[in-house]
């Protein structure tokens, strides 16, 4: 496609509901990243996938967040059981390989506002 | 760690000023450095980069310069444009993946 893209944009939650958020990285893209950015703030890093395998997750919050990329294109985060604090705007990026030089590209981001 | 410290905002100019927003990382290693811009109800975008010392980024009229002497990358336009009104965020990596972001500096033009 022409760029990541991600959905839904926009998901509110009520407190304890799970929630997935989907991202269609860029076709050929080896790599794909999760941030997570709170109001006011840049993102932070939450997990790394190497086409299906997922080589960091030091950055999920806790054993609630759950990422997955089976068929080394699409990725789904998953939270359950939502808290307040999850609310923020999850954002998915791609790029070619994973260099320390690759440029990551970014989707729209989905704002999840947890009730 | 890694990470990344940039001017506070917001910052607003006058059309034809000139802007400077200031960036310097901590890093253990050789970062790349990376300007990144989020325009009203846009995605991040990547505005410029530059992956060794010394080396200059530049895109849009905006220009970054890597300094590892002082340990910055700082912004500069010579003259913004309303079109310029933008969250702007200085990031590193110094690993193959994992961009560290400063907090975003807001930026608003006036005619």
């Amino acid at each position: 496609g022409a760029g990541v893209s991600q959905s839904p944009r926009y998901k509110v939650a009520k407190r304890g509901q799970d929630v997935a958020l989907r991202c269609d990285p860029i076709s050929g893209h080896v790599s794909l990243f999760w941030y997570q950015q709170a109001l006011g703030q840049g993102p932070e890093f939450l997990t790394y996938f190497q086409n299906e395998a997922q080589l960091d997750k030091s950055g999920l919050p806790s054993d609630r967040f759950f990422a997955e990329r089976p068929e080394g294109s699409v990725s789904t985060l998953k939270i359950q059981r939502t808290q307040q604090e999850d609310s923020a705007v999850y954002l998915c990026a791609s790029s070619f390989e994973g260099l320390a030089t690759d440029t990551q590209y970014f989707g729209p981001g989905t704002r999840l506002t947890v009730l | 760690g890694d990470s990344v410290t940039q001017m506070e905002g917001p910052v607003t100019l006058s059309e034809e000023a000139f802007l400077t927003i200031n960036c310097t990382y901590t890093a253990t290693g050789y970062p790349s450095l990376f300007w990144y811009v989020q325009y009203p109800g846009e995605g991040l975008q990547l505005l410029l980069k530059a992956t060794k010392a010394d080396d200059k980024g530049s895109n849009k009229g905006f220009e970054a310069t890597y300094r590892k002497e002082t340990t910055s990358f700082h912004l500069e336009k010579g003259s913004v444009q309303v079109s310029d009104s933008a969250v702007y965020f200085c990031a590193l990596k110094t690993n193959d993946y994992k961009l560290s972001f400063g907090a975003g500096t807001t930026v608003t033009v006036r005619a």
